[in-house]
């Protein structure tokens, strides 16, 4: 089992691009979550997905948009990034707020 | 809104214990929880406890709550190389699905 993966890795941007980053997890969770990194901040909840089929905002949900494609697959995408976006972001999936795995991240550089 | 609250680095020898201190604001919170991310990788889940415990020990993890005082600690006993992380503290909200994280406190281990 892979758990949470991510892509992709590392990916830079120029201000106004767009772009989506992919989650998949094989651990047969209901819940999947997106968080963004930032120095000395934490992370900070983007979108959550309690099941398949359902989304809802977190705390920083502006300028971002998210699919739960079906219960393994939760995309995250950017449409007209910018340089406040910079970021590490990481997927997680969990059947309750007290086992969440996260993925390995994804660094973005908006330029 | 809530709020956690951690300092930023802490610097221990091999051997020694290690304590990561931890302040919350949200007197509703239901579960506290603390993970440990390694350089490159995301975060994983250490260790939890439920808010009307006031200690969890779990190996050579012990848990610290003090509810009246909204703080909380972790001990690491016999510290390792291995524990050179960023050890993030987190509170889980009593309504919705939100998790708050501290900014993080980055433990050196020197030999």
């Amino acid at each position: 089992n892979a758990g949470v993966t991510q892509t992709p890795k590392f990916q830079v941007l120029k201000t106004g691009q767009s772009m989506t980053l992919q989650c998949a997890q094989d651990m047969n969770h209901n819940s999947m979550y997106w968080y963004r990194q930032d120095p000395g901040m934490g992370l900070r909840l983007i979108y959550y997905s309690a099941s398949e089929g359902t989304t809802d905002k977190g705390e920083v949900p502006n300028g971002y948009n998210v699919s739960r494609l079906n219960k393994r697959e939760f995309s995250l995408r950017l449409e007209s990034a910018a340089p406040s976006q910079t970021s590490v972001y990481f997927c997680a999936g969990g059947q309750s707020y007290n086992e969440q795995f996260f993925g390995p991240g994804t660094r973005l550089t908006v330029l | 809104g809530e709020d956690v609250e951690q300092s930023l680095f802490l610097s221990v020898r091999e051997g020694d214990s290690s304590v990561i201190n931890c302040t919350y604001t949200d007197s509703s919170s239901t579960y506290l929880y603390w993970y440990k991310q390694e350089p490159g990788a995301g975060l994983q889940l250490l260790t939890y406890i439920f808010s009307n415990m006031d200690m969890k020990q779990d190996q050579r993890l012990t848990v610290l709550l003090n509810k009246k005082d909204k703080h909380l600690s972790l001990r690491i006993a016999d510290t390792q190389t291995g524990d050179s992380a960023i050890y993030f503290c987190a509170e889980r909200e009593a309504a919705g699905n939100k998790l708050t994280f501290g900014g993080g406190t980055r433990v050196l281990v020197k030999p």
